[in-house]
């Protein structure tokens, strides 16, 4: 069973700290890698979505990148506002499987 | 913009009644899916749907039925609620892998914050 860790669980940074954070997954036979946020007491929201050829995306200021081979992929966050201050999680799936595998995501808060 | 819509925001419920928790997307997708997450234990897969009248268990469906009889509405039945049911119960849909059909993810709605009494 594909187990998803995210690390750390939880991060505070001055305001303008570029950051990044972490996803490792165990089966690297993934299919997509997804970036989400999470507002307290909210649903998630897509960030990025990164497909198994791709080794990178970008959005703004946000940056996720994957690497099948070494099962990680980083959420780089450049010039942090906090109004960037959430929960991440990443989430990954196989091929013909459409069920999604989820970490227990990392809470940040940047300070202003 | 897909859109997944959960009819309530917050429900108040008593012990032993039965609950129906709504979801409808927008986007003629395939797949919906019915989470609820809690502090520690991360989003957990209750049920997940593949197609009209098709479910699938997930990790934790015991106390738990679903129902998908149109392609756009999922939904979440709690047959017979009890105060551990309490929790935030998440809905999503996604389109399915075609042949090579990469690039696909999640979408999900707003949330439900259920309190059993």
């Amino acid at each position: 069973k594909q187990e998803v860790t995210q690390i750390p669980a939880a991060l505070s940074v001055p305001e303008g700290e570029n950051l990044v954070l972490n996803c490792s997954f165990t089966d690297s036979a993934i299919y997509n890698l997804q970036w989400f946020r999470q507002d307290p007491g909210k649903g998630l929201t897509s960030l990025l979505l990164i497909q198994s050829s791709q080794r990178e995306q970008t959005s703004g200021r946000l940056n996720a990148s994957l690497d099948k081979s070494s099962g990680r992929s980083t959420l780089y966050i450049a010039a942090s506002q906090p109004g960037d201050s959430a929960t991440y999680l990443c989430a990954v799936n196989r091929y013909n499987f459409n069920k999604f595998y989820f970490g227990s995501g990392t809470k940040l808060n940047v300070k202003p | 913009d897909v859109k997944v819509t959960q009819s309530s925001r917050y429900l108040v419920k008593r012990t032993g009644e039965k609950v129906f928790l709504e979801c409808v997307q927008d986007m003629d997708h395939e797949n919906m899916f019915w989470y609820r997450q809690d502090p520690g234990l991360g989003l957990r897969l209750i049920y997940f749907s593949y197609d009209v009248k098709m479910k699938e268990k997930g990790d934790i469906p015991e106390g738990y039925s679903v129902s998908r009889e149109k392609k756009e509405r999922f939904s979440l039945i709690l047959e017979s609620a009890s105060t551990n049911q309490t929790s935030m119960y998440l809905c999503a849909s996604a389109p399915s892998a075609g042949t090579g059909g990469e690039g696909y993810g999640y979408t999900f709605g707003s949330g439900t914050r259920l309190t059993v009494v």
